[in-house]
């Protein structure tokens, strides 16, 4: 069973569009985060959520909007596409919010915004 | 925020051989840090912990150092293999507080070992 899983794995789409990416945790975890690399391959923290409470969010325009219906959920709205978004974008999760925070990651969305 | 410095973005080396990758960073110093393997195409894969009072953490051929002096972390893989071959990633984290759990990355150091 895959411990974090997104989907879909491929966006290939034209800017000004809307698209969601979806992600799923069976590790009963408490928290989920969105991390997103770009083509120089940092990895920076978008959002995370502890228990369906939004804890951090890092700056991100207000074009980004995540939602998580449930604990072992988290989904990634974009409006309005633009060009830099085109990233790989990650769901992770960890077991709570006080603990060391070793995250699991999913495969990754790779987005590309033309 | 931290400024975290990976040291090369490529390391080669040959296969048997000790690979030693460096992480230094600035700002605060960290109540842990963690190291992660990026293998092309995939999420990255937690490795190791190592924690302020702690330095020095072992797993197989793995070896981390802490030294909260230096503001320094050096990751060593003995005897090397191909299989090794991935991008190595530090991450520093916050003490905890308001921000709690926040996670910065390095942009990795990609190791080739070679036959």
């Amino acid at each position: 069973d895959t411990a974090v899983s997104q989907t879909p794995k491929y966006l290939v789409t034209q800017m000004g569009n809307d698209k969601s990416i979806k992600c799923e945790q069976n590790l009963g975890h408490d928290t989920m985060y969105w991390y997103k690399q770009d083509s120089k391959k940092f990895l920076k923290i978008m959002f995370s959520y502890n228990n369906k409470e939004l804890i951090i969010n890092e700056t991100v325009p207000n074009r980004f909007s995540p939602k998580s219906p449930d604990k072992a959920h988290l989904n990634l709205h974009i409006n309005s596409l633009e060009l830099g978004d085109s990233a790989v974008y990650f769901c992770a999760s960890s077991q709570d919010w006080g603990s060391t925070g070793e995250l699991f990651f999913g495969e990754g969305s790779r987005l590309t915004v033309l | 925020s931290q400024k975290i410095e990976q040291n090369s973005e490529a390391l080669n080396i040959q296969e048997g051989k000790t690979a030693t990758l460096t992480c230094n960073y600035t700002n605060y110093s960290p109540a842990y840090l963690q190291w992660y393997r990026q293998d092309p195409g995939r999420g990255p894969v937690f490795l190791l912990l190592i924690r302020e009072n702690e330095k020095e953490k072992r797993k197989e051929r793995l070896k981390v150092t802490f030294d909260t002096t230096l503001k320094q972390s050096l990751f060593h893989i003995t005897a090397s293999q191909p299989a090794d071959s991935a991008t190595y990633l530090c991450a520093p984290s916050k003490r905890r507080g308001s921000t709690l759990g926040r996670l910065y990355f390095g942009r990795g150091t990609q190791l080739t070992v070679w036959p």
